[in-house]
């Protein structure tokens, strides 16, 4: 079976300050990866997805994540955030043949200081 | 324009209840999804339907039903509601035949559901 850990349930960070969101992964087969955010009282968005390729994939608002298969990682990362930021984040995975579902981490609630 | 929304956005009820939750997407897709996210944030899919066809029906009770009269609806309806399954329940649609593993799912808002 899946799993997804997010290592920060957590993340207080200054505005303009770079911040890293951990995520890893166990499978015993290969996984697609996904960032997704969800602000306040919103639904979902995707921030960016790896399927294949380089590892390092850019998404939107300036995030970027580093797929690293030895380390079963997925790490998002920012170098300098946003008071706008300020949200939940889940990482998730799906694979081959499970019809698609998402199975997400426990979410990260990165808060963004003035 | 809305691509994926869901009616009602609250939903206060009673123990015992039976309710309904809509959800429509506009995108054109083929697959939809229902997903719950409890009191600590945590996400876990419930049900998918690929053009009208159940594909995944995960470990949940069978109080919950799912209804996709047709591709662009799925509904979820819940009979005697507990105190447990107040949570926000979120729908989802993706562009893939056959519930691909790499198609982007799109969100709706969500439906918070409190039970009384």
């Amino acid at each position: 079976a899946q799993s997804v850990t997010q290592l920060d349930s957590q993340v207080p960070v200054f505005e303009e300050a770079p911040v890293e969101l951990r995520c890893n992964y166990s499978s015993s087969v290969s996984v697609y990866l996904f960032w997704y955010v969800q602000y306040p009282n919103q639904g979902l968005q995707l921030l960016l997805k790896y399927l294949s390729g380089s590892t390092l994939v850019k998404g939107i608002n300036g995030f970027e994540a580093e797929f690293n298969k030895s380390q079963t990682s997925f790490h998002l990362r920012k170098p300098s955030v946003h008071i706008s930021d300020t949200a939940e984040y889940f990482c998730a995975v799906t694979v081959y043949n499970q019809g698609g579902k998402l199975i997400f981490g426990q979410g990260t609630e990165l808060s963004v200081k003035p | 324009d809305t691509a994926v929304s869901q009616t009602p956005k609250y939903l206060v009820t009673q123990m015992g209840n039976d309710k309904s939750i809509k959800c429509e997407q506009n995108l054109g897709h083929d697959t939809m999804y229902w997903y719950k996210q409890d009191s600590k944030k945590f996400l876990k899919i419930m049900f998918s339907y690929n053009n009208k066809e159940l594909i995944i029906n995960e470990t949940v009770p069978n109080r919950f039903s799912p209804k996709s009269p047709d591709k662009a609806h799925l509904n979820l309806h819940i009979n005697s509601l507990e105190l447990g399954d107040s949570a926000v329940y979120f729908c989802a649609s993706s562009q893939d035949p056959q519930g691909t593993p790499s198609a982007t799912q799109y969100f709706g808002p969500g439906t918070r559901l409190t039970v009384l």
